[in-house]
């Protein structure tokens, strides 16, 4: 049973347009979310994080907003480049003894020029 | 500046085959982590130590899978005997000092795998 869920296995959007990736999930002990980005071939590399004390946090292009009433986290990428195109992973884990991080199945993002 | 480096890049092997694959975490971490992806399951956590230490290995599916990590600077993921189900990617990762298992973390380029 997926407890991160990431409903769009894939999304196209036009450069310099707005990309919205979605994720929701089902433990209400999650108290941190993290993004990756993954490229082909590579491994995923660390994007952004939230935690739940939180409802938005911003970094250069990136911003997370978390739901938590709605279970629900989202990545804006404004505006979107050729090169965001990856696949983008969400994260989350909840404080205490079992903490290790819960990844949702990702989303393929394509950027089109 | 080296990140994490995992080898072999690709391994194939028939079933009941021993596998081992290696990693390297950047130098200065001291937390690493082995972790699986499939289509099906997504990444999964297999193992993760901590300053050379198992801390847990709740997600090492069979007694098939071992991993060791003799020092800071490397460590193994056996398979043994491989299986056809045990095609995936395999990835290893690595986080510093005063990070946690659920912050960020530096993979790997990966290790994938294919047991015929």
């Amino acid at each position: 049973d997926q407890q991160v869920k990431q409903n769009s296995p894939s999304l196209s959007v036009q450069e310099g347009r707005i990309s919205i990736l979605n994720c929701d999930y089902t433990n209400s002990m999650f108290d941190y979310f993290l993004w990756y980005k993954k490229y082909p071939a590579e491994g995923p590399t660390f994007l952004i994080s939230i935690s739940s004390i939180k409802d938005k946090n911003e970094d250069g292009r990136f911003t997370v907003f978390l739901n938590k009433s709605a279970k629900h986290l989202s990545l804006h990428i404004v505006p979107s480049q050729p090169g965001d195109s990856a696949v983008y992973f969400c994260a989350a884990s909840r404080s205490g003894n079992n903490r290790k991080l819960i990844w949702g199945l990702g989303t393929s993002l394509a950027v089109n020029p | 500046d080296a990140g994490v480096i995992q080898s072999p890049r690709h391994e194939v092997t028939e079933m009941g085959q021993e596998v081992t694959l290696r990693c390297k975490p950047i130098s200065g971490h001291n937390s690493l982590f082995w972790y699986r992806q499939t289509m099906m399951r997504g990444l999964e956590l297999l193992i993760y130590f901590n300053n050379n230490v198992p801390i847990d290995d709740s997600g090492m599916p069979e007694d098939r899978f071992s991993a060791k990590m003799p020092n800071a600077s490397f460590s193994t993921l056996k398979i043994q005997p491989s299986e056809p189900r045990d095609s995936a990617v395999y990835f290893c990762a690595s986080s510093p000092p005063g990070q946690g298992i659920r912050e960020k973390l530096f993979f790997g380029s990966g290790t994938q795998l294919s047991v015929l």
